[in-house]
């Protein structure tokens, strides 16, 4: 069964600072993967999602993610944390066997904050 | 402008009164799908519909109903409600549910937050 973990429930970064929020899967295959944002009293917004093809994917408001299947991992990056990043984060995957989105299972989602 | 939208946003209520949370779409997507928010668990579907007529359970679709009568509309129902289903409820969809185009995405409704006395 796949499962979805993120490293640290809640991650604090100053203004101006690398942001790296930590997501590993486990899967048989390579999975289809995502990362969303939610921001306070809001539904999700997708930042950007790895199917195939080139590995590193960019997003959404300066956000990066590197798939890297040797570490079953799925990172996402901004070089510079700006004040209105700070959001909860969710990292997702869904099998590719299957219908696209028939199956996402989320991960417990990573709270993002930046200090001025 | 387009969007999911849900009714209510709100809502508290008490064991086993039966309740339904609507969920509408205006970008004729053929995927819409139902999930429930808890602090520590992310998101975890509940069901999900391929289109009108077909719906089918998530991993967790104990004590829920839905229907897709029509290609906008997803309602979710709880015919008996109960404390454990106080919950962050969300609605979704996406234009297709084959595999994942490049362009396509899925659209999350504003979310409903429901009490169960």
């Amino acid at each position: 069964a796949q499962s979805v973990t993120q490293l640290g429930s809640h991650v604090s970064v100053s203004e101006g600072a690398l942001v790296l929020l930590r997501c590993n899967y486990s899967s048989s295959v390579p999975p289809y993967l995502f990362w969303y944002v939610q921001y306070p009293n809001q539904g999700l917004q997708l930042l950007l999602k790895y199917t195939t093809g080139a590995t590193l994917v960019k997003g959404i408001n300066g956000f990066e993610a590197e798939f890297k299947k040797s570490e079953t991992s799925f990172h996402l990056t901004k070089p510079s944390a700006h004040m209105s990043d700070a959001a909860e984060y969710f990292c997702a995957v869904s099998d590719p066997m299957k219908t696209s989105y028939d199956k996402v299972i989320f991960g417990p989602g990573t709270s993002l904050s930046v200090i001025p | 402008e387009a969007q999911v939208t849900q009714n209510p946003r709100y809502l508290i209520t008490v064991t086993g009164k039966k309740l339904t949370v609507t969920c509408s779409q205006n970008m004729n997507h053929e995927y819409m799908s139902w999930y429930r928010q808890d602090p520590g668990l992310g998101l975890r579907q509940i069901y999900y519909s391929m289109n009108v007529e077909v719906t089918d359970k998530g991993d967790v679709p104990e004590g829920y109903k839905v229907s897709r009568k029509e290609k906008r509309n997803f309602p979710l129902i709880l015919e008996s409600p109960s404390p454990n289903q106080t919950s962050l409820y969300f609605c979704a969809s996406s234009p297709h549910h084959g595999l994942a185009e490049s362009t396509d995405t899925q659209y999350f409704g504003p979310g409903t937050r429901l009490t169960v006395l």
